[in-house]
């Protein structure tokens, strides 16, 4: 079955200390992978995407993710968390499913930053 | 007025009532999302239209309703919910519907209660 896992429902750090927030996939096909961020009340943004070009990618608010195909993962990483990082955060594979290309979305994990 | 936006932000309806959600996108794009967010399950994709037609319909309880006039509106009829129906509704968008990179945008959601 091709799916997306999120390994961590929560995820707590300090301010100023490294984000990690896990996402592994699997595929049949060379996948699209995006991260989105959820802040309380709010639509889900867009925070980076991988399409098959450079496997580092640089997203906004200082965010990064790695596409690993070894490892089929797609960690989102960033050196100094702030208080405005706490949201909720979803790894989404984009599939080739059934004749057409489908979102394929973790069930996310919710980042807490204590001061 | 850029990007997604979805009218109104909360509602509380009985089980009774008949409403209905508005989606608006101010991107140019041909296909748009019904979601619906629920606490602690995954994002479930309800519909799916490209160019007015709908494309997907994944199981939902005929008492969701959506219709796409145009390709820049997307509305969801509401009738005789249950209160399992409450949860946040998402509206989204993208380029495209199918193909393998093109990212989708949402909108804030609509807060449903149902009584």
């Amino acid at each position: 079955a091709q799916s997306v896992t999120q390994l961590d429902s929560h995820v707590s750090v300090s301010e100023g200390t490294p984000v990690l927030l896990r996402c592994n996939y699997s595929s049949s096909y060379s996948p699209s992978l995006f991260w989105y961020v959820q802040h309380p009340n709010k639509g889900l943004q867009l925070l980076l995407k991988y399409t098959s070009a450079a496997t580092l990618v640089k997203g906004i608010n200082g965010f990064e993710a790695e596409f690993k195909k070894s490892e089929t993962s797609f960690h989102l990483t960033k050196p100094s968390a702030h208080m405005s990082d706490a949201a909720e955060y979803f790894c989404v594979v984009s599939l080739f499913d059934s004749g057409t290309y489908k979102y394929i979305f973790g069930t996310g994990t919710r980042l807490k930053v204590l001061a | 007025e850029t990007g997604v936006t979805q009218t109104p932000r909360h509602l509380v309806m009985g089980m009774t009532n008949k409403k209905s959600l508005k989606c608006e996108q101010h991107l140019g794009h041909n296909a748009m999302y019904w979601y619906k967010q629920s606490a602690k399950k995954p994002l479930e994709l309800m519909f799916v239209y490209s160019l007015e037609e709908r494309v997907e319909n994944n199981s939902v309880p005929s008492r969701f309703s959506p219709e796409c006039p145009n390709s820049s509106h997307l509305f969801l009829h509401l009738h005789t919910l249950q209160p399992e129906d409450s949860a946040l509704y998402l509206c989204a968008s993208s380029q495209e519907v199918g193909g393998p990179s093109y990212e989708q945008y949402f909108g804030p959601g609509t807060r449903l209660t149902v009584t």
